[in-house]
């Protein structure tokens, strides 16, 4: 069974404070892993995809990494704007979406 | 707008009465899903349709629950005999599968209070 742990549950980051979140996640078979943020009462928007250990993908000051067993979403010089929740989610085969638990930051100005 | 719309967007029920969600997904997605999110949760996958044939169905989803997608378009998703622990965010989501990047574009979903 698909499996996706998200860490830390919870981040508070002062503006300009950059960091990382992680997800660690067991699959057979990767076909994709995938980023979200959602914002409080809205669904989650898509901001990534990573298929093969070693890619990186980059959108603003948001930075994905991924290994073949985790990935990481490094967020450079943080703003308040981007107080989300981050969610991870993996593919394999033709399964649906597994998803995380997700991580919520908060950037305080 | 020509995302993924959801209606309504709240709904406050008393335990055991009967719930009905609609789902109106990107026009050209033929492949649509419903999840649940509760609170801290990530979200959980309930089921999905391609087209309109429902393709897989979650050990998740009990008996109470039922989805359907006529004619392949919009899809509803309704829950009978409401329990409180159906309390929680539905959302749909909608796909172009076959691509190298099928990615889900998620609705602003339908908040459920049971009572």
């Amino acid at each position: 069974e698909d499996q996706v742990t998200q860490s830390p549950e919870a981040l508070r980051l002062q503006e300009g404070e950059s960091s990382s979140l992680n997800c660690s996640y067991t699959v057979s078979g990767l076909r994709g892993l995938f980023w979200y943020r959602q914002d409080p009462g809205k669904g989650p928007e898509f901001l990534f995809t990573l298929y093969s250990a070693g890619e990186e993908k980059e959108k603003e000051r948001l930075k994905a990494t991924l290994t073949k067993k985790e990935s990481f979403l490094h967020i450079t010089a943080p703003k308040p704007e981007d107080s989300a929740t981050y969610l991870c989610a993996v593919r394999s085969g033709n399964t649906p979406l597994v998803f995380g638990k997700g991580t919520r930051l908060s950037v305080i100005a | 707008d020509t995302g993924v719309s959801q209606d309504p967007r709240h709904k406050i029920t008393k335990r055991g009465q009967n719930v009905t969600f609609r789902c109106d997904p990107i026009s050209e997605h033929n492949r649509l899903y419903w999840y649940r999110q509760t609170l801290g949760q990530g979200p959980e996958f309930l089921t999905y349709f391609q087209n309109e044939a429902q393709l897989e169905k979650s050990r998740l989803l009990s008996d109470r629950f039922s989805a359907e997608r006529p004619k392949g378009s919009f899809s509803t998703l309704e829950i009978q005999r409401t329990e409180q622990g159906d309390s929680a965010m539905y959302l749909c989501a909608s796909s172009f599968p076959g691509t190298t990047n099928e990615k889900l574009f998620f609705g602003s979903g339908t908040q459920l209070s049971v009572l």
